[in-house]
């Protein structure tokens, strides 16, 4: 597709679930980052890979949070033992290098009852 | 510590009439700043960035900003603003200093612009 594809789009679970996001960056594109955008609030850097290597994931709230790239590609944020504060737009974003604007996908609004 | 504001949840403003939505930043080292927006049911979109030269920045839709260091701000703005402008708009900042080189980004809450015919 031409632009970041972030499924699914909705995501209802019970509390202690466990979830997967998936995002498909825009072909070629290098970087890849996870940002979550909780209600009323502006989006929160969660984690930055440059190609298949977590590069950055100071962001990552505590350790039921985990997200890999296995191919460079895809990329798959994992959320163990979902909680009611988990609940917030996961956005996914990517572009070619390290600079430059980020192209962002829609999202995926995870709600944790 | 790096922080964005953006003191207004809303603004409204009449259609043909200039625009303003203000953003002003705290980063230790020098920032590169941006302004994205979002549309009901759609991504950010990026819509112009401020790396360094011209204070004054041209981006899409016809939408400019303004860098000010004294003042550490970088308000968006637009000479005649349109219905179709009707859409929640983000200030981001990058410290150059701890970003690490890549778009480790920290947004404002946000502000929401609202254009009436």
């Amino acid at each position: 597709g031409a632009g970041v594809s972030q499924t699914p789009s909705n995501k209802v679970t019970e509390k202690g679930k466990y979830v997967e996001l998936r995002c498909d960056p825009i072909s070629g594109h290098t970087a890849l980052y996870w940002y979550r955008q909780s209600l009323g609030q502006g989006p929160e850097f969660l984690i930055y890979f440059q190609g298949t290597g977590a590069a950055d994931d100071s962001g990552l709230p505590n350790d039921r949070f985990f997200a890999v790239r296995p191919e460079g590609s895809v990329s798959t944020l994992k959320i163990q033992r979902t909680e009611r504060g988990d609940s917030a737009v996961y956005l996914c974003a990517s572009n070619e290098g390290r600079t430059g604007e980020l192209f962002f996908g829609e999202g995926s609004r995870l709600t944790v009852l | 510590a790096q922080s964005v504001a953006q003191p207004e949840d809303q603004v409204n403003v009449a259609e043909g009439n200039p625009l303003t939505v203000k953003c002003t930043y705290s980063v230790s080292g020098n920032p590169y700043l941006f302004w994205y927006v979002q549309y009901p049911n759609r991504g950010l979109q990026f819509l112009l960035k401020y790396i360094t030269g011209d204070n004054l920045v041209k981006g899409s839709y016809g939408f400019e900003a303004e860098f000010n260091k004294s003042q550490t701000s970088f308000h968006l703005k637009k000479p005649s603003a349109l219905v179709s402008d009707s859409a929640l708009y983000f200030c981001a900042v990058r410290d150059l200093r701890f970003s690490g080189g890549y778009n480790k980004l920290i947004f404002g809450a946000g502000t929401r612009l609202a254009v009436h015919p």
